[in-house]
């Protein structure tokens, strides 16, 4: 069965704390990317991933920073969390497969 | 410019009309896909489509590379068929999708 898995579905932080989202996926897809999802402003491309330690800035990169050690999991992190940082993250495994989305607010 | 540009941005339908939904690109694509979002929910793929006319159950995408357009044709609508529709295209060697702002569906019975 094809799944993207995405923890936590919902996190509330303060602005300043660290942000933890972790993604995987069970079809050994090499490539991954995160994305971030706001009203008027549609999905935008965050980071993508070719591999394992192979990753590659997507449109709006700044803010955030990426890990994948291992191929299934691709991790996103939030260092010093902003308000603006508000969204629903998603994760994608290839261009086809899509986790369940994030929902992060930052207060 | 914007790359992909979707219309119309809203519909609503009775229960059982059909609806055509556009999508626009102005770069050369590697791929096409429709996907399908619920409200709150995820991104549900429909069809990857690069060229050519498919069809599944109620739905058919039919994309014109040359032409530089996609639709998205929905036949018999249902009110489980709403919610959002995102086209979106890869272009270039790095499989980047960039998505259109999609198009709200609404279905009413």
């Amino acid at each position: 069965d094809m799944k993207v898995t995405q923890m936590p579905r919902y996190l509330i932080k303060r602005m300043g704390e660290n942000v933890l989202l972790e993604c995987g996926q069970d079809m050994s897809h090499e490539t991954m990317y995160w994305y971030r999802q706001d009203p008027g402003l549609g999905l935008q491309l965050i980071y993508i991933s070719y591999d394992v330690d192979s990753n590659s800035e997507g449109d709006i990169p700044k803010g955030y920073r990426v890990s994948r050690k291992k191929r299934e999991h691709f991790s996103l992190i939030l260092d010093s969390a902003k308000t603006n940082q508000t969204s629903v993250y998603f994760c994608a495994s290839s261009l086809r497969y899509f986790g369940p989305g994030t929902r992060l607010t930052v207060l | 410019g914007q790359q992909v540009q979707q219309s119309p941005a809203s519909l609503v339908l009775q229960e059982g009309e059909n609806a055509e939904l556009q999508c626009n690109f102005s770069t050369s694509l590697n791929s096409m896909q429709w996907f399908y979002q619920r409200p709150g929910g995820s991104l549900v793929s429909l069809f990857y489509n690069p060229s050519g006319t498919k069809h599944s159950g109620r739905l058919t995408s039919t994309t014109v590379i040359k032409e530089r357009r996609s639709s998205l044709h929905i036949s018999s609508s249902q009110t489980t068929d709403s919610g959002t529709y995102l086209c979106a295209l890869a272009t270039g060697g790095n499989n980047k999708l960039t998505f259109g702002q999609g198009t709200v569906l609404s279905v009413i019975p």
